[in-house]
């Protein structure tokens, strides 16, 4: 089964802090994504990755970074926090989906709710 | 571009009634769509995909959804509904050229009654 995790559950940040929030995945896959989850939203992309050290920008890009040094991990930074970052991130991860798995569904991880004061 | 709209917040349904949980999409080429279903305090899971083929397709916990090309529309259904069903649902969809990532709607919560 596959698992994706996100290091933390709950997090409470400070305006101008930088915040890292991590993700692993344990299936090989090859592309990790970002989401953030708003009431009445839905999921906003923020940043995909499909290889590592690769990165793609998303719908909602502004204020975020990523790195993806390794295949499993996939980690997300806010520069400096601020208070309209307050939501909850999902990351997610999934096959390729240009060889063939074109069908593949992202599986989720439990998401960290930020709170930005 | 691609696009995604649930047009109900809310849908109330009593338990062992037939529900339905309205999408319609927007897609430059052909449409992959994809059902997801959030319980609290969870990330999401999946429950059902459109690549091609039969317009009905059937997913986990008995839900399916009929895609309607015409009406570009990925409409969710279960015959009768669970307690246990209540949940928020996401529509989701991509298109089958260039960019690899979903893009998702605002959402519906199921609320169904005992």
């Amino acid at each position: 089964d596959v698992k994706v995790t996100q290091s933390s559950r709950y997090l409470v940040k400070r305006t101008g802090e930088k915040v890292f929030l991590e993700c692993v995945q344990d299936m090989d896959h090859e592309n990790m994504f970002w989401y953030r989850q708003d009431p009445g939203l839905g999921l906003r992309l923020i940043y995909f990755s499909y290889d590592v050290k690769m990165k793609e920008k998303g719908d909602i890009p502004e204020g975020y970074s990523v790195s993806r040094e390794k295949k499993e991990r996939f980690s997300l930074i806010l520069e400096s926090a601020s208070t309209n970052q307050t939501s909850m991130y999902l990351c997610a991860s999934s096959l390729d989906l240009m060889q063939g798995a074109a069908n593949s569904p992202l599986h989720f991880g439990n998401g960290t709710r930020l709170t930005v004061t | 571009a691609q696009s995604v709209a649930q047009p109900e917040d809310q849908v109330n349904v009593a338990e062992g009634n037939p529900l339905t949980v309205k999408c319609t999409y927007s897609v430059s080429g052909n449409p992959y769509l994809f059902w997801y279903v959030q319980y609290p305090n969870r990330g999401l899971q999946f429950l059902l995909k459109y690549i091609t083929g039969d317009n009905l397709v059937k997913g986990s916990y008995g839900f399916e959804a009929e895609f309607n090309k015409s009406q570009t529309s990925f409409h969710l259904k279960k015959p009768s509904a669970l307690v246990s069903d209540s949940a928020l649902y996401f529509c989701a969809v991509r298109d089958n050229t260039g960019r690899r990532a979903l893009t998702f709607g605002s959402g519906t919560r199921l609320q169904v009654q005992p």
